[in-house]
């Protein structure tokens, strides 16, 4: 696509529940990064992947926190039994290559945990 | 990884004025970016500025990369350069800075 592309834009949960946000990098970009931006405060880099890999899962907080990529396009992140501290602006960044070529960002996930 | 840091953390400007935002970076890195997050959460990108100068209207950038650091120009600041700027530098991934908190007074 023309842009990075992030669904859903808006998502209210109740603590406990599974959510999944997605990422549609632009096309032709084999890189992928996800962040979180908590209320006022800086990026938080959580997960990236080079292709369909995720070489560095370091920043994922915990284990209710997971990542795929498959066709080396779309990205999924999952969050399992929500928190109210997962609640964040979750997002997504594409570049051509691991480490190379411009970043570019999506408009982001806003998720709210009751 | 690498550290990346910004200052001065936060700035208040009146409407006109000129103002530097400085960027400090540990290690040699591939490649720097400027953003800009306006206050509605968007990330702009401003500057993909490795080395040298480069001119975007009333903003500019220079690089030094020997000497580990990117300064970014704003003049005749207007209310709408409000928001955050984020400075990232390109090792094997993208490190941030805590970014620049900018307020243009009208």
């Amino acid at each position: 696509g023309a842009g990075v592309s992030q669904s859903p834009s808006n998502k209210v949960t109740e603590k406990g529940k599974d959510v999944e946000l997605r990422c549609d990098p632009i096309s032709g970009h084999t890189a992928l990064y996800w962040y979180r931006q908590s209320l006022g405060q800086g990026l938080e880099f959580l997960i990236y992947f080079q292709g369909n890999s995720a070489p560095d899962k370091s920043g994922l907080p915990s284990d209710r926190f997971s990542a795929e990529r498959t066709g080396g396009s779309v990205s999924t992140l999952t969050i399992q039994r929500t928190q109210q501290e997962d609640s964040a602006v979750y997002l997504c960044a594409s570049s051509l290559a691991s480490g190379t070529g411009e970043l570019f960002f999506g408009e982001g996930s806003r998720l709210t945990v009751l | 990884g690498i550290q990346v840091e910004q200052s001065p953390p936060d700035l208040i400007l009146q409407e006109g004025a000129n103002s530097t935002l400085r960027c400090n970076f540990s290690d040699s890195v591939n490649n720097l970016q400027w953003f800009h997050q306006n206050p509605w959460g968007q990330l702009i990108n401003l500057f993909y500025i490795p080395s040298g100068t480069k001119q975007n209207g009333r903003l500019s950038a220079t690089t030094v990369a020997t000497e580990r650091y990117s300064l970014l120009y704003i003049s005749s600041s207007q209310t709408t350069d409000s928001g955050v700027y984020f400075c990232a530098v390109i090792g094997n991934q993208f490190y941030f800075g805590t970014g620049t908190s900018l307020t243009v007074i009208p």
